[in-house]
C-alpha cells in the first residue's frame, strides 16, 4: 500500500448513537486490512482484520468493518457506542504476507454523554 | 500472561546522551518491531526483525540501532539522542499465522 488515509482526526458522537470511522488506502495489489484501537495511555490492540473471504468483518466490542475493493475503503462501524469506546482508532494495511503495515494517522473517537 | 513487556516506561534524556529501550515477548513469535508514535502521524516503523538473527530498517531508522538478542528480546538503542527523537516508542511482536501485532504499553521518551 502506498498510503492509508483516515479522513477524520476526531469524531465526536453522542453515547448510544451509531458511528463510522473512515479509512481509505491506495494500492494496486491485494491487501490485508486491520483496525487497531488504542485506549488512553495504553498500547494498541487488534480490533478486527480482513485477510480474505467475506468482506464484512466482525471484531471485538461490537465493531464491524466492510472491505470495499472498488472504493479501496475499509470503514469501521458500530451501531451504538458506549463511553468505554473512547479511544484512538488506527487503520493499517499490508500488501504482503509478512504483514509490514502502513498506518493511518488515527481517528480519536470522542463520546459525548 | 505478560505478552510484550517494554522498559523503561518513561525516560528523560539530554541531547547527546545514549540509552537502550528493552523489549521482551513471551508468545514465541518470530517477528518483532519497534515503532514510534507522534501526534497526527500514526505509527512509523523504525526497525523490525523477521526472525532471530535478522534485523531490517523500517521507515525511519536514522539515529537508531537494534539488537535481536534472542527470540524473546529485541532492543532499540539511541546512540546520541536528539530532540527530534522525543516520542512514544512501541515494541510489538506478530503471529505469522494471523498477522496480528501484539504491542507493549509504550515507552515515553523526552529529549531535552
Amino acid at each position: 500500500a502506498q498510503s492509508v488515509t483516515q479522513l477524520d482526526s476526531q469524531v465526536p458522537v453522542f453515547e448510544e448513537a451509531p458511528v463510522e470511522l473512515r479509512c481509505n488506502y491506495s494500492s494496486s495489489v491485494s491487501v490485508y486490512l486491520f483496525w487497531y484501537v488504542q485506549y488512553p495511555n495504553q498500547g494498541l490492540q487488534l480490533l478486527l482484520k480482513y485477510l480474505s473471504g467475506s468482506t464484512l468483518v466482525k471484531g471485538i466490542n461490537g465493531f464491524e468493518a466492510e472491505f470495499n475493493k472498488s472504493q479501496t475503503s475499509f470503514h469501521l462501524r458500530k451501531p451504538s457506542v458506549h463511553i468505554s469506546d473512547t479511544a484512538e482508532y488506527f487503520c493499517a494495511v499490508s500488501e504482503n504476507s509478512n504483514y509490514q503495515l502502513i498506518w493511518g494517522a488515527g481517528t480519536k473517537l470522542i463520546i459525548k454523554p | 500472561n505478560a505478552g510484550v513487556t517494554q522498559t523503561p516506561k518513561f525516560q528523560v534524556l539530554k541531547t547527546g546522551q545514549s540509552m537502550t529501550l528493552q523489549c521482551a515477548q513471551d508468545m514465541n513469535h518470530n517477528s518483532m518491531y519497534w515503532y514510534r508514535q507522534d501526534p497526527g502521524m500514526g505509527l512509523r516503523l523504525i526497525y523490525y526483525s523477521a526472525s532471530e538473527g535478522t534485523t531490517d530498517k523500517g521507515e525511519v531508522p536514522n539515529g537508531y540501532n537494534v539488537s535481536r538478542l534472542n527470540k524473546r528480546e529485541f532492543s532499540l538503542r539511541l546512540e546520541s539522542a536528539a530532540p527530534s527523537q522525543t516520542s512514544v516508542y512501541f515494541c510489538a511482536s506478530s503471529d505469522y499465522r494471523t498477522g496480528e501485532l501484539f504491542f507493549g504499553e509504550g515507552s515515553r521518551l523526552t529529549v531535552l
